[in-house]
């Protein structure tokens, strides 16, 4: 059940674009995309619950296609505080009380 | 808004010795408290889900006896990890969903705690 995300690690350099893709083999109800710094906790970045709804916050965006079942995450004209861990969450079909399940992450690297 | 506080946000301690770590939601009441563990570069492994006056649902394979849960009020959840040993150092991070997001299931997280057993 656990979500799949790809690629497992990318390198940019300062200004340059990024996917970063969540798949289910299961109906999701809603994804949720958290950003992770070394030692610290998950920062909530944003939710996405129809199909089709797209979101959008500074430069960084996501889609989320229910029929494909899989989101994914645009980083635009990416910066140094872009570089970090970055993690899919999913709620399956049944709702919006069920519990999110993580991918393993996506590892981002932003150089000067 | 949404703050969600975590103490200790170290602790090392010697085996055999129980560590309580509180997790609070500041600024809003939470219907529901999840405790994840993480290791090192790996993804988040949910622990358990706390709902405030009830007892915790714990996910397969955690020691419900070894990794009490008390979610007190709608503000504070505990974890104890009691008779501690090596293999329990981990990052131990709660995360707390907002009341009234029923549609959206917002969850917040807290700064983690790293617990290190000697």
């Amino acid at each position: 059940q656990q979500p799949v995300q790809s690629p497992q690690a990318v390198i940019l350099r300062e200004g340059e674009d990024a996917v970063i893709n969540c798949s289910s083999s299961k109906a999701l109800y809603s994804v949720h995309w958290y950003r992770q710094k070394h030692g610290e906790a998950p920062v909530f970045l944003m939710i996405l619950l129809k199909g089709g709804e797209q979101k959008g916050h500074d430069k960084i965006s996501a889609s989320f296609n229910e029929k494909k079942q899989q989101s994914s995450l645009y980083l635009t004209a990416s910066q140094l505080s872009y570089s970090g861990t970055y993690f899919c969450g999913t709620l399956l079909g049944g709702g919006s009380q069920g519990n999110l399940i993580f991918g393993k992450g996506t590892k981002l690297s932003v150089k000067p | 808004g949404a703050v969600v506080s975590q103490h200790p946000s170290r602790v090392i301690c010697k085996s055999g010795t129980s560590v309580k770590i509180e997790c609070r939601s500041l600024d809003f009441q939470a219907t529901t408290m999840f405790w994840y563990r993480q290791f090192p570069k790996k993804s988040l492994m949910l622990m358990a889900t706390s709902n405030e006056g009830s007892k915790a649902t714990y996910e397969q394979g955690v020691e419900k006896d070894k990794f009490l849960i008390n979610h007190a009020s709608l503000t504070l959840s505990t974890l104890t990890v009691t008779s501690a040993h090596p293999e329990d150092s981990s990052f131990y991070i709660c995360s707390a969903r907002r009341r009234g997001t029923l549609l959206y299931n917002e969850q917040f997280f807290g700064p983690g705690t790293r617990l290190t057993v000697l």
